[in-house]
């Protein structure tokens, strides 16, 4: 079968770093997307991983080992307003699997 | 101004009857999709299309059923064969191109059966 696993729910302080972790089993592998979802809203694209390696784009870096089905978003310089869930998901034969996600609680 | 909207945003209908929700882009997208969000679970697909007049059935596929008649239009039908269809509904498009892949999602639309 395929499978994505995500921490459910997560605690960090304002100001401090925060790493999720996600791990896949899936019959392909096409890339691996993370993407943001406040309470209530749609999910909102953050980053793309298809090699090896970490990407960066501001605060927020994505990190993929395709050989251990692993992959993280780590979230610096955290702000209130990251506060949401984080959304991990495999292309796989070019569909999307998506984890259930994990809920993201920064406190002051 | 660009993007894909659903409507409405809530939704109450009474148990036994179909219900449409509108998803619609002007973002030149041809592949479209509907996912379904329950609590504590991931998005889970109900039906994609890739082009006008042609559409497949995802994972949770019964109950349900699409249109694609016109590119910026992806109407979804809850039946009243769906067994349990109040949930969170998520309409994407993703844009053209084979390296293309990323999914961008309409606001959504939250449907409670009574």
């Amino acid at each position: 079968g395929q499978n994505i696993d995500q921490p459910t729910e997560m605690t960090a302080t304002e100001g401090a770093i925060v790493q999720i972790n996600c791990t896949y089993q899936t019959s392909g592998f096409n890339g691996l997307f993370w993407y943001q979802q406040h309470a209530g809203e749609a999910p909102t694209f953050l980053s793309y991983n298809v090699l090896d390696g970490l990407e960066e784009k501001g605060r927020f870096s994505s990190f993929l080992s395709r050989s251990k089905g692993y992959s993280y978003l780590l979230l610096k310089e955290l702000q209130m307003k990251d506060s949401a869930s984080y959304l991990c998901a495999v292309n796989s034969n070019y569909q999307l699997i998506w984890g259930a996600g994990t809920k993201l609680i920064i406190k002051p | 101004d660009g993007g894909i909207t659903q409507s409405p945003k809530y939704l109450f209908r009474k148990e036994g009857q179909n219900v449409t929700l509108s998803c619609e882009q002007n973002l030149n997208h041809d592949a479209m999709y509907w996912y379904r969000q329950d609590p504590g679970q991931g998005l889970r697909l109900i039906y994609y299309s890739q082009i006008v007049n042609d559409f497949q059935k995802g994972d949770i596929a019964e109950g349900y059923s699409v249109s694609r008649e016109k590119k910026e239009s992806f109407p979804l039908t809850v039946t009243s064969a769906q067994k349990n269809p109040t949930a969170f509904y998520l309409c994407a498009s993703r844009p053209p191109g084979l390296r293309t892949d990323t999914q961008y999602f309409g606001p959504g639309t939250r449907l409670t059966v009574l």
